[in-house]
């Protein structure tokens, strides 16, 4: 089957650095998103990785390796509002249908 | 940048009666619009991909004759909770894709919590 594996919950400590890990199981794959919903809120885009590598977007960044089946966000420079939940979603097909990770709950002490 | 608002926000609905929710693409077109629901402190979960002028895809265990789906225009996908009981409240969230762009990126609606007493 299709799924996505991402750690429950991460904590770190406001101005530090975070990586949240994702490894993915798939028959298809076309890329991998990161989005990051605060409670009782949408989820919003961060980025995609179509190719391997690093992404970087002001203080987020995203990797993936294709044939690891993996892929990371990272978070620098931490901030107390960055304080939500991250999802990987599995781009699965050409009709851009994602395949969501359970979420991981950033807790940022100060 | 690109919105999509969803109506009602929120709504609580007797048991037995049905609940139609409207997912708006403001200020772009959008081709494909997908529907999921979420429990708390849950992943999202894809019922359906809704597609424009034909019949939307469900996922498999969702009831497409219990949740219908019209998407009839390239800015509005409808989702209806037919004959709703409590075990269907949850937060229902649409989202959406630019079709004018090459843009990978998904944009979501608010979402609207159902509630069925």
């Amino acid at each position: 089957g299709q799924s996505l594996e991402q750690p429950s919950e991460v904590t770190a400590v406001e101005g530090a650095i975070v990586q949240i890990n994702c490894t993915y199981q798939t028959s298809g794959f076309y890329g991998l998103s990161w989005y990051q919903q605060h409670d009782g809120g949408a989820p919003t885009f961060l980025s995609y990785n179509a190719l391997d590598g690093l992404e970087e977007t002001g203080r987020f960044s995203s990797f993936l390796s294709r044939s690891d089946s993996y892929g990371y966000l990272l978070l620098q420079e931490l901030q107390m509002k960055d304080s939500a939940s991250y999802f990987c979603a599995g781009r699965m097909d050409s009709n851009y249908q994602l395949i969501w990770g359970a979420g991981t709950k950033l807790i940022i002490k100060p | 940048g690109a919105v999509v608002s969803q109506h009602p926000s929120w709504v609580i609905c007797k048991s037995g009666t049905s609940v139609k929710i409207e997912c708006r693409s403001l200020d772009f077109q959008a081709t494909t619009m997908f529907w999921y629901r979420q429990f708390p402190k849950q992943s999202l979960m894809l019922m359906a991909t809704s597609n424009e002028g034909s019949k939307a895809t469900y996922e498999q265990g969702v009831e497409k004759d219990k949740f219908l789906i019209n998407h009839a225009s390239l800015t509005l996908s409808t989702l209806t909770v037919t004959s709703a009981h409590p075990e269907d409240s949850s937060f229902y969230i649409c989202s959406a894709r630019d079709t004018g762009t090459s843009s990978y990126e998904q944009y979501f609606g608010p979402g609207t919590r159902l509630t069925v007493t």
